[in-house]
């Protein structure tokens, strides 16, 4: 296993078509998370999956955005209608998802989007 | 809400100098905090997590419940250690972080 992997690296699109992104988490860890990165500011947290059950989506989340993990282990994000707003890098990372915190998560190389 | 802070967007401090990357947190829980680091043209990656109390890299960072901070130290900085670092605070229930806008070192030879 050679850690999480996303697809594709990169993605152009323009304006008003839907994209969809695919991210390969660690074998056996439980959850998943998806952030998103914009030029000089942290990742910020999207959603998380524990197994295949999507138990938190971030305000940032609007309607345009679905995610899933069907059968808890690959997760996808779509994005509908693109907005160049919606440019940013789009980061992966998976836990083991034990209780107790403290969890490490290890991200994958994200996808970077650009929207036209 | 929680929130972290990490007031020097820029760092650069010569070889074999000590460096400190500020962390400043907001949390109403009890905090797990975290260090990232991302090497060029490579992936965000754990530094240093407050729990363990280790030391990677030569790096250290305490926490400080009353400052509410999360500084990370280097006594003697090396090139290697250019990179872009993120202070991280975990949700203790859920895993999700909240990241700072993050810190470039440079250190210069």
């Amino acid at each position: 296993d050679t850690g999480v992997s996303q697809n594709p690296r990169h993605k152009i699109t323009k304006r008003g078509q839907n994209v969809t992104f695919r991210c390969d988490p660690i074998s056996e860890h439980n959850r998943l998370y998806w952030y998103r990165q914009t030029l000089g500011q942290g990742p910020e947290f999207l959603t998380y999956f524990q197994n295949e059950a999507q138990l938190e989506k971030s305000r940032l989340l609007s309607d345009r955005f679905s995610a899933e993990r069907p059968k808890g282990s690959f997760s996808t994000l779509e994005i509908q209608r693109t907005e160049q707003g919606d440019s940013a890098m789009y980061l992966c990372a998976s836990s083991r998802g034990l209780s107790g915190g403290q969890e490490t998560q290890y991200f994958g190389p994200g996808t970077r989007l650009l929207v036209l | 809400a929680q929130r972290v802070t990490q007031p020097e967007k820029l760092l650069s401090v010569f070889k074999g100098a000590p460096v400190e990357l500020k962390c400043n947190y907001s949390y109403s829980g009890s905090p797990e905090l975290f260090w990232y680091v991302q090497y060029s043209r490579q992936r965000l990656q754990l530094l240093l997590r407050h729990i363990s109390r280790e030391s990677i890299k030569g790096f250290t960072a305490d926490l400080n419940k009353g400052e509410t901070s999360f500084h990370l130290k280097k006594p003697f900085a090396q090139e290697e250690d250019s990179a872009m670092y993120y202070c991280a605070l975990q949700d203790t229930n859920a895993g999700k972080s909240t990241f700072g806008d993050g810190t470039t070192l440079t250190v210069k030879p």
